[in-house]
Order: C-alpha cells, then sequence, then structure tokens
C-alpha cells in the first residue's frame, strides 16, 4: 500500500526543545517537502529536497533543519530557535523535481507548544 | 511575486446543487495548477492537475479549467452532497526564484453541503 507516512500524528513540545517530525515515502520519490499551515493562511515551503543528500530552503526556512540520508525519510527538526512552532506540518513527495510533477501529501502532524 | 486568491472564502449549499469554486493568480508564467481537498485536521488529497498547456480536467463529478492568460481557475462540483463538505484549496506551480519544485497555495474555501 504506497504512500506517505507522517508521526507522530499529536505533538506536544517544551519553550527551549527541539523536535523532530517523521516523514516517510514508499511512493519510490525522488523530491520530497515540507509545508507549514497556520489558521488563515495558505501552505508555506520550509524546506525541500530534489534527491537524497541534496535540500534548499524554502520561504519560511528559519528555525528548522531537515536531513535527506535515504530517500524514502525526509525528517523535519524544529528547534528551539523557531519562535512561534505551533502549526499543522505537511509532507510531501513528487516523482521528480520539474516544475510538471504532481505532489501527493501525508496526513500532517500538529506540533503544539505548551 | 506570485500570489493565489479563492473567492468565496466559504460556500453554504443544499445537497444536489452544482456549484464552482474561484481560483485566480497574478502571474501566468505557471507549470501546473493543482486542486485539493483537505478534511479538518487531515493531510491534502490532490483532485486534479491541470498542467499549463491543458485548458481542463476532470475526474467523476469533478471540472477543474484553466484560463492562464486571464489567471483563472474553476472546479465545478456537479450534483453536490454533504460528503464533499470539506476545504477545497488551489496551487500552482511557479518557477520564480528558481525553485520551480515550489507550490503556491490559496487560503481554500470551505465548502457546506447541507442535507
Amino acid at each position: 500500500d504506497g504512500g506517505i507516512t507522517q508521526s507522530p500524528k499529536y505533538l506536544f513540545r517544551k519553550e527551549g526543545q527541539n523536535v523532530t517530525l517523521s516523514c516517510e515515502q514508499n511512493l519510490n520519490h525522488d523530491a520530497m517537502y515540507w509545508y507549514r499551515q497556520d489558521p488563515g493562511q495558505g501552505l508555506r515551503l520550509i524546506y525541500y529536497s530534489q534527491i537524497v543528500n541534496d535540500f534548499q530552503k524554502g520561504d519560511i526556512a528559519e528555525g528548522y533543519s531537515v536531513s535527506r540520508e535515504k530517500k524514502e525519510s525526509f525528517p523535519l527538526t524544529v528547534t528551539s530557535a523557531q519562535k512561534n512552532p505551533t502549526a499543522f506540518y505537511l509532507c510531501a513527495s513528487s516523482i521528480g523535481h520539474t516544475g510538471y510533477n504532481e505532489q501527493f501529501f501525508g496526513p500532517g502532524t500538529r506540533l503544539t507548544v505548551l | 511575486k506570485q500570489e493565489v486568491t479563492q473567492i468565496p472564502a466559504a460556500l453554504s449549499v443544499p445537497e444536489g446543487e452544482n456549484l464552482v469554486l474561484n481560483c485566480s493568480f497574478t502571474d501566468s508564467a505557471i507549470y501546473n495548477l493543482q486542486w485539493f481537498r483537505q478534511d479538518p485536521g487531515k493531510g491534502l488529497t490532490s483532485l486534479l492537475l491541470i498542467q499549463s498547456s491543458q485548458r481542463e480536467q476532470t475526474s467523476g463529478r469533478l471540472n477543474a479549467s484553466l484560463d492562464k492568460s486571464s489567471g483563472r481557475s474553476t472546479l465545478y462540483i456537479a450534483a453536490s452532497q454533504p460528503g464533499d463538505s470539506a476545504t477545497y484549496l488551489c496551487a500552482v506551480r511557479s518557477g520564480y526564484g528558481g525553485a520551480t519544485n515550489k507550490l503556491i497555495f490559496g487560503t481554500g474555501t470551505l465548502l457546506a453541503v447541507q442535507p
């Protein structure tokens, strides 16, 4: 059963903590993405990766970090430097990184700062 | 800078009605446009993808059109059902800043279909 999985579904963070959100895909897609969704705003791109061992900053990368050591995995770390991390985080993938490829999304992780 | 706008922000219709959701974008230099559905607290489900060279795509009761020159797309839902209730998001794939991977999203239309 192919798809994108994200874990955990809900995550709570204390002030000053780093947390890591997991994203795994078994679609054999080269490109993966992280978006953030806030109420009343459209989704915004945090980081993207076109291929293993490569990643690029999106529009709102400050306070976040990523790695792409395996094709199927693209974890996102929300660091203590991110001042307003409470949001819904969505991971996506596409078969290639050209502008014509369709993106598919995971179920999301809701992060709340206590 | 590419901006995507969706009107209306919310829509309530009785079951069985045909309806149209609107999406507009400011720059016609796009690779494609995608329509998504999002249920509360869930991820995005891709409904239709229209490449820049295409004028429309159809899937079941859904039909999406694209007019690049005017910067507009519409999503037509025929014979609406309560199960269609969700937020519908429009996104364009734009090449600004070299980031051809970036989807630029509208803020969505919240649709409620009343039984």
